[in-house]
């Protein structure tokens, strides 16, 4: 198993930019979350999903959305990029609920100027 | 979802036993406490779970007070990797999302 993968590892926006982070698990989860972490921060809750065709807003949901067409893929998309955006992102997967153990991916660290 | 309380960083020496505490005045009747670990430049790790008394696993131990309004994990005999931050969090098993604090840094020197 691959576990949660997520693409790409870094990328650069300008202001107003848009574009998706990709998550993907193998592991058959129902629960998957995404989050980002501010530099000497935790992380805080983005949306998450309980399973395909169900989201929910999390902590800091704007600027971002998102969609659950299948079980393995939650993309994050960026509607339009703010500095205030420049954060790493970090996607989970879990199950059955998402106060068990959650598993992460390896983050993308995103820059937007 | 209950705040939690833990201190921002500790020190310790390699071999030592390392306890952290974390306080959760507000845990509701069906919160369960988590604990994550995070090196720089990771994901979180999942290292252990609890919803009272003692919880050991190959890795750490939880101890959860009869009121539990605090819990502590304990790792024992540190060593240089387990230098991270570590993460107490409180959520129901309900399904609602996790709430992840600053966390503590734990520095361990030899």
């Amino acid at each position: 198993n691959a576990g949660v993968t997520q693409t790409p590892k870094f990328q650069v926006l300008k202001t107003g930019q848009s574009m998706t982070l990709q998550c993907a698990q193998d592991m058959n989860h129902e629960y998957m979350s995404w989050y980002r972490q501010d530099p000497g921060m935790g992380l805080r809750l983005i949306h998450y999903s309980v399973g395909a065709g169900i989201t929910d807003q999390g902590e800091v949901p704007n600027g971002y959305n998102v969609s659950r067409s299948t079980t393995e893929d939650f993309p994050l998309r960026l509607l339009s990029a703010a500095p205030s955006q420049t954060s790493v992102y970090f996607c989970a997967s879990s199950t059955p609920t998402l106060s068990y153990e959650q598993y992460f991916g390896p983050g993308t660290r995103l820059t937007v100027t | 979802l209950a705040k939690t309380t833990q201190p921002i960083s500790m020190d310790s020496y390699e071999g030592q036993e390392v306890n952290i505490t974390c306080s959760h005045n507000n845990i509701a009747t069906n919160d369960y406490i988590t604990w994550y670990q995070q090196f720089p430049s990771q994901g979180p790790r999942f290292i252990i779970q609890g919803y009272k008394t003692k919880v050991t696993n190959e890795v750490a131990s939880l101890f959860i007070p009869a009121d539990r309004k605090s819990s502590t994990l304990s790792l024992p005999r540190v060593s240089l990797s387990d230098t991270a931050v570590y993460y107490c969090l409180v959520a129901t098993q309900a399904g609602t999302a996790l709430i992840f604090g600053k966390g503590t840094t734990l520095s361990v020197s030899s």
